[in-house]
C-alpha cells in the first residue's frame, strides 16, 4: 500500500543550527503539508502547499520556516536557525486532492533542539 | 465553539466490549471531519472523511457518525480487541481550507484482555 516516508526518523539539533526534514509524499499525490506537535499538545498545521507554491500557513510558519519541492518525489521543511520551542514531532502528509479530502501522514521525524 | 475537543481524554475497555467516545468541531463553514487511529511510532492511519451531515460510514467493528449543524461525532468500537488500543484523533476542516486539519487531543483507548 502507499505510503508517505519521513526522514529522518530523529534529529537531536543545537539551538541556532539549520534543520532540513525530509519526506516522499505519495507518488500521485499533488498536495503536501506539514503539520507538527510538540509534546502533550495537539497536533498543528503548519503549511500547505500546491503547484510549487505554498498555498496557505500558519501563524507559527514564519521566515525560519522554507518548504520546498526540489524534485518530482521529495518534499522537504527547513528551519533555518532552530529554537528550543521548535522540538516536536513534524508529520508530512499528502493528499490527491478535495474529492476525497483524505490525507495520508507519515511516521514523523522528531526534532529535539538542545 | 472554536476548538476541536475530544471526550473522554481516555478509557479503558475490556476485551469483547462496545465502547464510543465524541468529537465536537465548528460547525460553522464546516467542510470535513476526519477521524485517524494512531499508534504509539506509528503514521496516523485514516479512519473515516465524512463530509455530509447524517453520515454514517463503517470500516469492520469500527462506525462513526455525524452531525455537522450541532457540531459532533461519534465513534464506535463493537466487541472491542487488544489490537483496538490506539489514541483516537478527529480533526475538522473548513470550505476554504479543506486541507488545513483542526484537530482534537485526542481519545486513548485501551482494551484490556
Amino acid at each position: 500500500e502507499p505510503e508517505v516516508t519521513q526522514t529522518p526518523s530523529h534529529q537531536v539539533t543545537q539551538m541556532g543550527q539549520e534543520v532540513i526534514l525530509r519526506c516522499v509524499p505519495i507518488s500521485n499525490h499533488l498536495y503536501f503539508y506539514w503539520y507538527r506537535q510538540i509534546l502533550g499538545q495537539k497536533v498543528e498545521f503548519l503549511v500547505s502547499f500546491y503547484n510549487n507554491e505554498i498555498s496557505e500557513k500558519s501563524e507559527i510558519f514564519d521566515d525560519q520556516f522554507s518548504v520546498e519541492r526540489p524534485d518530482g518525489s521529495n518534499f522537504t521543511l527547513k528551519i533555518r536557525s532552530t529554537k528550543l520551542e521548535d522540538s516536536a514531532m513534524y508529520f508530512c502528509a499528502s493528499s490527491d486532492g478535495p474529492n476525497t479530502g483524505e490525507l495520508f501522514f507519515g511516521e514523523g521525524s522528531r526534532l529535539t533542539v538542545l | 465553539i472554536l476548538n476541536v475537543e475530544q471526550s473522554p481524554q481516555s478509557l479503558h475497555v475490556q476485551e469483547g466490549d462496545s465502547t464510543n467516545f465524541t468529537c465536537s468541531f465548528p460547525s460553522s463553514n464546516f467542510y470535513a471531519l476526519h477521524w485517524y487511529r494512531w499508534e504509539t511510532a506509528k503514521s496516523p492511519e485514516a479512519l473515516f472523511v465524512m463530509t455530509l451531515n447524517g453520515d454514517e460510514k463503517k470500516k469492520g467493528r469500527i462506525s462513526a457518525t455525524l452531525n455537522t449543524k450541532e457540531g459532533y461525532s461519534y465513534l464506535y468500537i463493537k466487541g472491542s480487541q487488544p489490537e483496538d488500543s490506539a489514541t483516537y484523533l478527529c480533526a475538522s476542516s473548513k470550505t476554504d481550507s479543506w486541507g488545513k486539519l483542526q484537530f482534537g487531543a485526542g481519545t486513548q483507548v485501551v482494551v484490556t484482555p
